[in-house]
C-alpha cells in the first residue's frame, strides 16, 4: 500500500538545524510531489512547502524562505526537509504528505523539540 | 493569499445528529482545489473530500462536500462515534496552500 515513514522524534536547540526524512513506498516516489506541514501542539496546520522529486523543483512558503531547504534521493525514495536556525516556536510535529491539489496519504509525523 | 475561516470553531452534538462545518475563502477558490481532512488525536491528517465534492477512498458516504467560489461545506449526514475530531479545509492556488483553523466537532 501506499506509504510514507518518517523518521524519529529529535531534540535540537536554539539555533540547530534538523533535517527529517520521509521515506515513500508503494508507489513511483518521482511521479508525485511531496509536501510539508507542520502542527504546533494544539494548533492547526501550517504549510511548510513542497517539492518535484522527480526535477527536484521546490516552493517554500514565505514565513520559511531562506531557512528551509526540501531535498530528495530518488535512489531510495526519501524526501527530506531540513530546517535551520531553530527557535523555540518552531517546536511542532512535521509531516510529509503526497500530492499535489491535496494530500494523500501523510506520513505519521516527526516531533521536533527546540529546547535548551 | 487566500485565507479560509471555518465554522464554527466547535461543534457540540450526539451521536446521530447532522453536522454541518463551513469553509469560507477570502476570494474565490477552484472547486477542484478544494479539500477536507480529518484529524484525530495523535494522529495524522486524514483526506477525506477533494474537488470540493469527490470522497477519497474507503471515505463513508455520510460524510458529503459542497459548495463553489468562496462558501464549501462538509456535511457529516449522522454522526458516528468515530467521527468526533478536528476538520480543516485547505485550498490550492499558485504553487500555494493554505488551510484553515479547523471546526472541533465534540460529542455534547
Amino acid at each position: 500500500q501506499v506509504q510514507l515513514v518518517q523518521s524519529g522524534a529529535e531534540v535540537k536547540k536554539p539555533g540547530a538545524s534538523v533535517k527529517v526524512s520521509c521515506k515513500a513506498s508503494g508507489y513511483s516516489f518521482t511521479s508525485y510531489d511531496i509536501n510539508w506541514v507542520r502542527q504546533a501542539t494544539g494548533q492547526g496546520l501550517e504549510w511548510m512547502g513542497w517539492m518535484n522529486p522527480n526535477s527536484g523543483n521546490t516552493g517554500y512558503a514565505q514565513k520559511f524562505q531562506g531557512r528551509v531547504i526540501m531535498t530528495r534521493n530518488t535512489s531510495i525514495s526519501t524526501a527530506y526537509m531540513e530546517l535551520s536556525s531553530l527557535r523555540s516556536e518552531d517546536t511542532a510535529v512535521y509531516y510529509c504528505a503526497r500530492g499535489k491539489a491535496w494530500f494523500h496519504p501523510w506520513g505519521q509525523g516527526t516531533l521536533v523539540t527546540v529546547s535548551s | 493569499e487566500i485565507v479560509l475561516t471555518q465554522s464554527p470553531g466547535t461543534l457540540s452534538l450526539s451521536p446521530g445528529e447532522r453536522a454541518t462545518l463551513s469553509c469560507r475563502a477570502s476570494q474565490s477558490v477552484s472547486s477542484s482545489y478544494l479539500a477536507w481532512y480529518q484529524q484525530k488525536p495523535g494522529q495524522a491528517p486524514r483526506l477525506l473530500i477533494y474537488g470540493a465534492s469527490s470522497r477519497a477512498a474507503g471515505i463513508a458516504d455520510r460524510f458529503s462536500g459542497s459548495g463553489s467560489g468562496t462558501d464549501f461545506t462538509l456535511t457529516i449526514s449522522r454522526l458516528e462515534p468515530e467521527d468526533f475530531a478536528v476538520y480543516y479545509c485547505q485550498q490550492y492556488g499558485s504553487s500555494r496552500w493554505t488551510f484553515g483553523q479547523g471546526t472541533k466537532v465534540e460529542i455534547k
